[in-house]
């Protein structure tokens, strides 16, 4: 049972576009969300994270939206550039306050960005 | 100056023989964590330490023991391994009440011949 799902394996954008990552959740308890950047041979870096009573986190080049009645969250980067290109995963928590809380993951969406 | 470090980076070994794979983390973090990757690329949680107390075993088989001698340390020793033992192998760590989300180290590539 595949509780966070990331349907596009893979995006391509072009340097300067916004690049857009989605992800979609099943389970209800859920109320944290983050979002992970890897490059290849590394471990995944953490990136940007919402919490379940916002539906907007902004940081930098960075947003986050969440749509809580959808189950759905996605991640928007603008301007895009070529260093941002790695393999994105998203990631859910049912608790934030109990560090015991594991975090699910998503398979990850490998973005390019072309000069 | 690495904040989650795992070692070895990469780990060849036969069937049957029995492996450990260290991990240090140097934030002050309280718990750590193991998490595989596998050939599809889903990252799954495996063990979850606090304090040096399991908090989380998620359905690992037994040939797969965590040890914690301290909070800064999470190892992993796995016995009799197995062909679909070959994965990644990430450690990570997190701060209770944290924003920041987990730490991770580079990973060990285990490949069972």
């Amino acid at each position: 049972d595949q509780q966070v799902k990331q349907n596009s394996p893979s995006l391509s954008v072009q340097e300067g576009r916004i690049s857009i990552l989605n992800c979609d959740y099943t389970n209800s308890m859920f109320d944290y969300f983050l979002w992970y950047k890897k490059y290849p041979a590394e471990g995944p870096t953490f990136l940007i994270s919402i919490s379940s009573i916002k539906d907007k986190n902004e940081d930098g080049r960075f947003t986050v939206f969440l749509n809580k009645s959808a189950k759905h969250l996605s991640l928007h980067i603008v301007p895009s550039q070529p260093g941002d290109s790695a393999v994105y995963f998203c990631a859910a928590s049912a608790t934030f306050f109990t560090n015991a809380g594991k975090s699910t993951f998503g398979d990850g969406t490998t973005l390019t960005v072309k000069p | 100056d690495t904040a989650v470090s795992q070692t070895p980076k990469y780990l060849v070994t036969q069937m049957g023989n029995d492996k450990s794979i260290k991990c240090e983390q140097n934030l002050g973090h309280d718990t750590m964590y193991w998490y595989k990757q596998d050939s599809k690329k889903f990252l799954k949680i495996m063990f979850s330490y606090n304090n040096k107390e399991l908090i989380i075993n998620e359905t690992v088989p037994n040939r797969f023991s965590p040890k914690s001698p301290d909070k800064a340390h999470l190892n992993l020793h796995i016995n009799s391994l197995e062909l679909g033992d070959s994965a990644v192998y990430f450690c990570a760590s997190s701060q209770e009440a944290s924003w920041a989300g987990y730490t991770f180290g580079s990973g060990t590539r285990l490949t069972v011949v």
